[in-house]
């Protein structure tokens, strides 16, 4: 699987939208692009994933350029709750696995 | 739905003692997965099933670990001996193929070993 970059940390104020960048320069053609998150003490939580279109579901937005090197992570109103470490991660679609392989993630602090 | 159910939550040990942890998938996942969380190595993959069948157990860190999954809805993770190194979160999570392969993680299990 493709290898991610994340910034390591990142602030967004209350009611903001947060946008999360991803590097993934050598993604292939059959990799997904995949977004969790791990609130302190929780188990990860799936967000969104996508292959090459823009996809939005009830808690996120997910932009992946046309050349598909990079992606952001949008949380349009960001809340208090939403302060966690944010996973990109890029992952193939194939018979041979389907296990994900976390980075160190973004932490991204939410504040009042 | 439940969700992932790992059990215990909380696990204080003994160098040396066995160490059993519990996972139920989600009903009707074919895909079951053992992840440990440290400070140190972040998440990593141990060990995944397929249909009950181990498919990649390369991250299972010694022959102390093994895990098993007798059938589709219990898996367990067993350490014996342990030892102070292997203090970690141990996750549990599980996926079906046919749901773009989305995974669900549980809560997790804390372990100490003093």
């Amino acid at each position: 699987d493709a290898k991610t970059t994340q910034p390591p940390s990142m602030d967004c104020a209350e009611g903001r939208a947060a946008n999360l960048p991803c590097n993934h320069s050598t993604i292939s053609g059959n990799e997904y692009v995949y977004w969790y998150r791990q609130i302190h003490s929780q188990g990860p939580q799936y967000i969104i994933h996508g292959l090459k279109n823009n996809e939005t579901n009830e808690m996120a937005s997910l932009i992946i350029t046309e050349d598909r090197k990079s992606s952001t992570l949008i949380l349009p109103h960001a809340t208090l709750r939403d302060t966690a470490v944010y996973y990109c991660i890029v992952r193939a679609a194939s018979n041979s696995g389907y296990a994900l392989n976390f980075g160190k993630g973004t932490s991204l602090l939410v504040t009042p | 739905d439940a969700g992932v159910i790992q059990s215990p939550r909380h696990e204080v040990t003994e160098m040396g003692q066995e160490v059993t942890l519990r996972c139920k998938p989600i009903s009707g996942h074919d895909y079951l997965f053992w992840y440990r969380q440290t400070m140190m190595r972040g998440l990593e993959l141990l060990i995944y099933f397929n249909n009950n069948v181990p498919i990649d157990d390369s991250g299972m860190p010694e022959d102390r670990f093994s895990a098993k999954m007798p059938n589709a809805s219990f898996s367990t993770l067993k350490i014996q001996p342990s030892e102070p190194r292997d203090s970690a979160v141990y996750f549990c999570a599980s996926s079906f193929r046919g749901q773009g392969n989305t995974i669900y993680f549980g809560e997790g299990s804390w372990l100490t070993v003093v």
